[in-house]
């Protein structure tokens, strides 16, 4: 049983496109993150999650779309996709907002071509 | 000043080898800290949790020091198993609790 799963595992759209990435645990944990990592391989923190409201936005572009429907689930959606946004998108999940270990999923590789 | 800074690598080392990894952090508030290992092309994973009074796992060693702001972890006895990017984690707790990566130090044992 997949503590952390997000789907798609891989994604490959055109510019200007419009998507979406779907995340769940089911550790009942009460916060959830969105990180990117870039192809120098920096991990950074986009998003932060707890018991679905929005703590942490990191000057991200207003075209990523953060989205919890409940504490179980994190999905984030990309509006007008650019070459610049291609990058593996990690969800994770704390007990206890940055007190506690992260788990991460298996990450979405997104491709911008 | 970077919040969490790293030793650059790669690191190159025979197995059987003892490697030091070192992070600083910037904040002085930050309550939690870890090291997390990443293979290539997964998810990162935690290694362990650091602890003010250092802790051990087997081969790996993690120490704190609060004054310095500064984190290490040991690995002794390297394997090839090993081989992987280590990435200190520090909370920034005054800020809503954000982990910070460090941008990770690639270790490859060799045979």
């Amino acid at each position: 049983d997949t503590a952390v799963s997000q789907t798609p595992k891989y994604l490959v759209t055109q510019m200007g496109n419009d998507k979406s990435i779907k995340c769940e645990q089911n550790l009942g944990h009460d916060t959830m993150y969105w990180y990117k990592q870039d192809s120098k391989k920096f991990l950074k923190i986009m998003f932060s999650y707890n018991n679905k409201e929005l703590i942490i936005n990191e000057t991200v572009p207003n075209r990523f779309s953060p989205k919890s429907p409940d504490k179980a689930h994190l999905n984030l959606h990309i509006n007008s996709l650019e070459l610049g946004d291609s990058a593996v998108y990690f969800c994770a999940s704390s007990q206890e907002m940055g007190l506690t270990e992260a788990f991460f999923g298996q990450g979405t590789r997104l491709t911008v071509v | 000043r970077k919040e969490v800074e790293q030793d650059p690598g790669p690191f190159n080392v025979p197995e059987g080898a003892t490697v030091a990894f070192n992070c600083t952090y910037s904040n002085s508030a930050s309550q939690s800290f870890f090291w997390y290992r990443q293979d290539c092309r997964k998810e990162p994973k935690l290694l362990m949790s650091v602890y003010s009074s250092g802790n051990e796992d087997g081969r790996f060693t993690a120490q704190l020091n609060r004054a310095s702001q500064y984190i290490s972890l040991l690995i002794r006895d390297s394997k090839l198993s090993d081989s992987a990017t280590y990435l200190c984690v520090v909370n920034i707790g005054n800020q809503g609790g954000k982990l910070i990566f460090g941008q990770g130090t690639e270790l490859s044992v060799k045979p």
